[in-house]
């Protein structure tokens, strides 16, 4: 089975400056989607970014980027030019990803155990 | 992406009673997940709704006691039956659209048993 491990339970920042959060998962498959999910107060999970496994180069949207390390089983969230916004929690989940043609089979997400972010002024 | 909207956004509802959750998409998805989350934890899978047919339930979650329904490819239900104050919890409505790898949540359902 897969298990996603986040080591960090709070992260502190400071507005304008940038901070990354861990996160490393454990899996036999080559093929998978990690993504990150971020949850404000409202608590409406929000898709950060997604990372396919088979793709080298890592992901980024905005300020936000992973750095994805296959062999060593990480995958870690960088934000850059931290925003009052970006305060919330981040969970990172796993996903197998769906053989091909193949739309009808979605296996679950396994989330970790989130990263609480706080951004200061 | 997919638009998702639960009703009711949130309840309060005394012990031994039952409330049913929907979640309706704005288009057509493939997949229709039910999550918990409770208070100050991660998400956790309850089950897969299953358009047409029964619905998969992860370990620990049981059909009698959260029963679901997926009428068709937009919309499905949740009942939290015989609720009891360890049933309060966030509930999270969760898509895969069509050819999409992306999993979108609604809005969750905040629920409290008193």
């Amino acid at each position: 089975a897969q298990t996603v491990t986040q080591s960090q339970p709070e992260m502190s920042v400071q507005e304008a400056e940038t901070v990354t959060l861990s996160c490393t998962y454990d899996t036999s498959e080559s093929d998978y989607y990690l993504f990150w999910y971020k949850q404000p107060p409202s608590r409406q999970m929000i898709l950060v970014i997604r990372q396919e496994a088979y793709k080298q180069q890592n992901a980024t949207e905005n300020r936000f980027s992973v750095n994805f390390q296959k062999a060593a089983k990480s995958f870690s969230l960088k934000i850059s030019d931290s925003q009052l916004g970006d305060a919330a929690m981040y969970f990172c989940a796993y996903r197998t990803r769906l053989a091909s043609g193949n739309t009808g089979t979605a296996s679950k997400l396994t989330f970790g155990t989130g990263t609480r972010l706080q951004v200061t002024l | 992406s997919a638009v998702i909207s639960q009703k009711p956004s949130r309840d309060i509802c005394q012990r031994g009673t039952s409330l049913t959750i929907q979640c309706q998409v704005d288009s057509q998805v493939t997949m229709m997940f039910w999550y918990r989350q409770q208070p100050g934890q991660s998400l956790t899978l309850i089950a897969t709704a299953n358009q047409g047919s029964e619905a998969t339930y992860e370990s620990g979650f049981v059909i009698d006691k959260f029963p679901i329904s997926r009428p068709n490819l937009t919309f499905s239900t949740l009942t939290v039956s015989n609720m009891s104050p360890e049933d309060s919890s966030i509930y999270l409505c969760s898509v895969v659209p069509l050819f999409l790898g992306e999993q979108y949540f609604g809005p969750g359902t905040r629920l409290t048993v008193t």
